[in-house]
């Protein structure tokens, strides 16, 4: 399976500025999506990237507020933008090869 | 949409007996299914997977899961219980009707005692 580094692995950041993590992969994908984990809760997705198009966002999650690039079949990032503690979360990407899902290993974000 | 549901956010046991963490999803569709682990300030591993054919699973570290489709459950278990199975631990559907994208469940934190 592909092999995810993620970076930064962790950051803490004033409110009011952006953050940008990035994703790179080992092999070449189609779909790359990015997750959030809150505090204590599980996995929500943000966006599923492709390739070539403009990043699908899920309900209640904006791209001025998390634009998502995707130059490449084995890159992309999320900017985390105008922070606010509310924001302070673990962040993922991740990765679909024939229904096998790898993760990265997590960004960690703080926010004061 | 399709939606995860796993009964019972924090799971104890005694190391050495059985883990049961239970997870039910809502499809019309078959999905495919999954259990990943997460351990302390760690990224999430994946422990086993349902596609098609058997309906048990058998993962790492000793768990296994069966896809019931009449219950559309997908448990997971483990025979018997190490101290270091302690971790969180995600249920996980794709396919069906929402495509390729990866839904979660609540998550479970399973505590194993001495």
């Amino acid at each position: 399976s592909a092999v995810i580094s993620q970076k930064p692995s962790r950051d803490i950041c004033q409110r009011g500025t952006s953050l940008t993590i990035q994703c790179q992969v080992d092999s070449q994908v189609t779909m790359m999506f990015w997750y959030r984990q809150q505090p204590g809760q599980s996995l929500t997705l943000i966006a599923t990237a492709n390739q070539g198009s403009e990043a699908t966002y899920e309900s209640g999650f904006v791209i001025d507020k998390f634009p998502i690039s995707r130059p490449n079949l084995t890159f992309s990032t999320l900017t985390v933008s105008n922070m606010s503690p509310e924001d302070s979360s673990i962040y993922l990407c991740s990765v679909d090869e024939k229904r096998t899902y790898t993760f990265g290993s997590g960004t960690r974000l703080t926010v004061v | 949409a399709q939606s995860v549901t796993q009964l019972g956010s924090h799971v104890s046991v005694s190391e050495g007996a059985l883990v049961l963490l239970r997870c039910n999803y809502s499809s019309s569709v078959p999905p495919y299914l999954f259990w990943y682990v997460q351990y302390p300030n760690q990224g999430l591993q994946l422990l086993l997977k349902y596609t098609t054919g058997a309906t048990l699973v058998k993962g790492i570290n000793g768990f296994e899961a069966e896809f019931k489709k009449s219950e559309t459950s997908f448990h997971l278990t483990k025979p018997s219980a190490h101290m270091s199975d302690a971790a969180e631990y995600f249920c996980a559907v794709s396919g069906g009707n929402a495509g390729n994208m990866l839904t979660f469940g609540g998550g479970t934190r399973l505590m194993v005692k001495p």
